[in-house]
């Protein structure tokens, strides 16, 4: 199993360009979730999914979108990139047993917007 | 709802000296601990975990005890290496699959 995988490693933007991070499991794990992790700010979540078609919003969802077609994928849209978007992206992935979600990270994805 | 509370760092110790890493919860019933480390440059990975009262996690020398009593999961280690610098995690996960981090506590161990 290749786990959870992510692309872009890095990226550079220009303020207002728009792009996808890329994020796949396969574990067949039903939870998916996005991460971004700025220094001394911990992890803060941005958007999650307990299933295809579900998504939901996490603590700092501006300016970003999901969706969640398949079990598999779960991109994260910048739609119009800002300087306070510059960051580290995670994408987790977690399943349910006995009530226990171990959560499973990406790589991570480097994002500096200028 | 369910929170952490996670000991400030840095942390900063000499080889072979014992660590330990505070966290407290607030939780309803009783969810599943996990203690997550995150090396320079890299994603998080799950360290050791626990999921009930009494029980004990461990992995590469760490340790942590789920005390339902004083509400914490305190991470230990009796000898730390140049190579256990990194960031430490304590996490609580919800009843969505999603999980609530402590702000994290960096720890830098000296040769």
């Amino acid at each position: 199993n290749a786990g959870v995988t992510q692309t872009p490693k890095f990226q550079v933007l220009k303020t207002g360009q728009s792009m996808t991070l890329q994020c796949a499991q396969d574990m067949n794990h039903e939870y998916m979730s996005w991460y971004r992790q700025d220094p001394g700010m911990g992890l803060r979540l941005i958007h999650y999914s307990v299933g295809a078609g579900i998504t939901d919003q996490g603590e700092v969802p501006n300016g970003y979108n999901v969706s969640r077609s398949t079990t598999e994928d779960f991109p994260l849209r910048l739609l119009s990139a800002a300087p306070s978007q510059t960051s580290v992206y995670f994408c987790a992935s977690s399943y349910s047993s006995r009530g226990t979600y171990e959560q499973y990270f990406g790589p991570g994805t480097r994002l500096t917007v200028t | 709802g369910n929170s952490v509370t996670q000991m400030e760092g840095p942390v900063t110790l000499s080889e072979e000296a014992f660590l330990t890493i505070n966290c407290t919860y607030t939780a309803t019933g009783y969810p599943s601990l996990f203690w997550y480390v995150q090396y320079p440059g890299e994603g998080l990975q799950l360290l050791l975990k626990a999921t009930k009262a009494d029980d004990k996690g461990s992995n590469k020398g760490f340790e942590a005890t789920y005390r339902k009593e004083t509400t914490s999961f305190h991470l230990e280690k009796g000898s730390v290496q140049v190579s256990d610098s990194a960031v430490y995690f304590c996490a609580l996960p919800s009843n969505t699959g999603k999980l609530i981090f402590g702000q994290g506590t960096t720890l830098q161990v000296k040769p």
